[in-house]
């Protein structure tokens, strides 16, 4: 499968744990983004990267919420002391600045994240 | 902050009828992409509109970027089963913050 995968699908945690979820992106693209999605509402951009360059950052994003790409490939985003309001799917997407399919998102299954 | 809209919320169409989703952006953009995300599943890319006044066709699909480059449309001609699914825009103006409409939910009724 050569498509975007994430790990885990599902997390399950406890209020105030710490999380980290891994993206690894279609391997010649060079963008890497998180969005986060809640049931009804379309994609909220977290974060992007340009090979590990970490480019753009949402202001509406709590610095509790810290994303790496360290070699440009994978990435990791990790959510420090965990609130109920962090439940969500929490998408990856990829994309190539060159090529036929410059600037298209390749989005990845999801991990879905449930704050108890 | 850049805010990106999308009406009608959910439409309902009988199977052969024609549906049509507009976005729009209180901000220019650069480009404007649209996705499609069944239930259960991740967006998936369907076209990107560059230019002020673009028109682009994917088979029964139509996509418009409007000339002051803040608006966009989606038209599916003679919807099928197969149509089913939440369409979002989704906006960039200054680089590549992607700002994701809040959706139309299409289900079309056979």
């Amino acid at each position: 499968d050569t498509g975007v995968s994430q790990n885990p699908r599902h997390k399950i945690t406890k209020r105030g744990q710490n999380v980290t979820f891994r993206c690894d992106p279609i391997s010649e693209h060079n963008r890497l983004y998180w969005y986060r999605q809640t049931l009804g509402q379309g994609p909220e951009f977290l974060t992007y990267f340009q090979n590990e360059a970490q480019l753009e950052k949402s202001r509406l994003l709590s610095d509790r919420f810290s994303a790496e790409r360290p070699k440009g490939s994978f990435s990791t985003l990790e959510i420090q002391r965990t609130e109920q309001g962090d439940s969500a799917m929490y998408l990856c997407a990829s994309s190539s600045t060159s090529g036929s399919t410059y600037n298209e998102q390749f989005f990845g299954p999801g991990t879905r994240l449930t704050v108890l | 902050g850049q805010q990106v809209m999308q009406i009608p919320q959910y439409q309902h169409v009988q199977e052969g009828e024609d549906f049509t989703t507009y976005c729009n952006s209180s901000t220019t953009l650069s480009n404007i992409q649209w996705y499609k995300q069944r239930p259960g599943g991740h967006p998936v890319f369907l076209i990107q509109l560059v230019k002020s006044g673009e028109v682009k066709k994917q088979k029964r699909l139509t996509f418009q970027f409007g000339e002051a480059k803040k608006n966009s449309s989606l038209h599916i001609t003679a919807t099928q089963t197969t149509d089913v699914g939440t369409y979002f825009c989704a906006g960039a103006s200054t680089g590549n913050q992607f700002y994701f409409g809040t959706g139309t939910s299409l289900t079309v009724i056979p």
